[in-house]
C-alpha cells in the first residue's frame, strides 16, 4: 500500500544546513513534492521533483531522490529562523486525485 | 490568479452539536476539492475529495460528510461533534487531471481550527 514515513524532530543551529528525510513504499509516483506549513497556516508547496530525476536545485534548496532505495530528501543550506517550521513530503501519482502526505518533521532552528 | 478561502478562521463547539465548515475557491473552474484534517502535532489525514459537482468520494469512516452544490464551493458537516473531532482542517484544490496532466501540485486555504468542548 501507499505510505510515507519522515522523522517527527529535527533542530539546527541558524547558518548550519538541514536535511530532512522521507522513505515511501510506492514507486509508481509520477511527482514527490515538499510543502512548508508555518504555525497556524496552511500548507505551501516548496518545491517538487519529477520521478525521472535524480537531483533539483532552487536557491538553497536541494531535492535528492533515490528510486532504488525509495528515498526523498530536502537540504536546506545556510538555515534561517523562519525556516521553522514543519515540512511534509508528499507523493502524486498520474493515475490518482490524491497526494498521499507524510506525518511530517518540525524543523527548530536555534539562534 | 487563484485564491482559495476557507471560514470560519476559528471555532468552538460543543460536544453534540452540529458543524459546517466552508471552502471556496476562486480563478479556477472544475477544480479538483479536498478536505484534510491535522490533529495536533500530527501530519494530514484525507477526509474527502471531490472531482466534481454532486461527487464525494469519503477516505475514512467517521460522523462527517461533505457536499459541494456548487464547482467552486466545498462543505464538511457534522450532525453531532464529538471529541475527537477538533483539529485543524484544511482544504485544498488542484487542477482537473485531465488538464494539468501528471502534475497535480495541491494549493491550501489558510485553515479552520475547530475545538470541541
Amino acid at each position: 500500500g501507499e505510505d510515507v514515513e519522515q522523522s517527527l524532530f529535527l533542530s539546527v543551529r541558524e547558518g548550519d544546513s538541514s536535511v530532512i528525510n522521507c522513505t515511501y513504499t510506492d514507486s509508481s509516483s509520477t511527482y514527490l513534492y515538499w510543502y512548508k506549513q508555518e504555525p497556524g497556516a496552511g500548507l505551501q508547496l516548496l518545491t517538487y521533483i519529477f520521478s525521472n530525476m535524480d537531483m533539483k536545485q532552487d536557491q538553497r534548496l536541494t531535492v535528492l531522490l533515490n528510486k532504488k532505495d525509495k528515498h526523498l530528501s530536502l537540504r536546506i543550506a545556510d538555515t534561517q529562523t523562519g525556516d521553522s517550521a514543519i515540512y511534509f513530503c508528499a507523493e502524486g501519482f498520474g493515475s490518482s486525485y490524491k497526494l498521499i502526505f507524510g506525518s511530517g518533521t518540525r524543523l527548530l532552528v536555534r539562534p | 490568479s487563484q485564491t482559495i478561502h476557507q471560514w470560519p478562521a476559528t471555532l468552538v463547539q460543543p460536544v453534540g452539536s452540529p458543524l459546517s465548515l466552508e471552502c471556496t475557491v476562486e480563478g479556477t473552474s472544475n477544480p479538483n476539492l479536498y478536505w484534510y484534517r491535522q490533529a495536533a502535532g500530527r501530519g494530514l489525514q484525507l477526509l474527502f475529495y471531490s472531482v466534481g459537482i454532486g461527487q464525494i468520494s469519503s477516505e475514512v469512516p467517521q460522523n462527517l460528510s461533505a457536499s459541494r452544490p456548487q464547482d467552486r464551493q466545498f462543505i464538511l458537516s457534522s450532525k453531532k461533534l464529538l471529541l475527537s473531532d477538533s483539529g485543524f482542517y484544511l482544504c485544498a484544490w488542484t487542477s482537473d487531471l485531465r488538464l494539468a496532466g501528471l502534475y497535480n501540485e495541491q494549493f491550501f486555504g489558510p485553515g479552520t481550527r475547530l475545538t470541541v468542548l
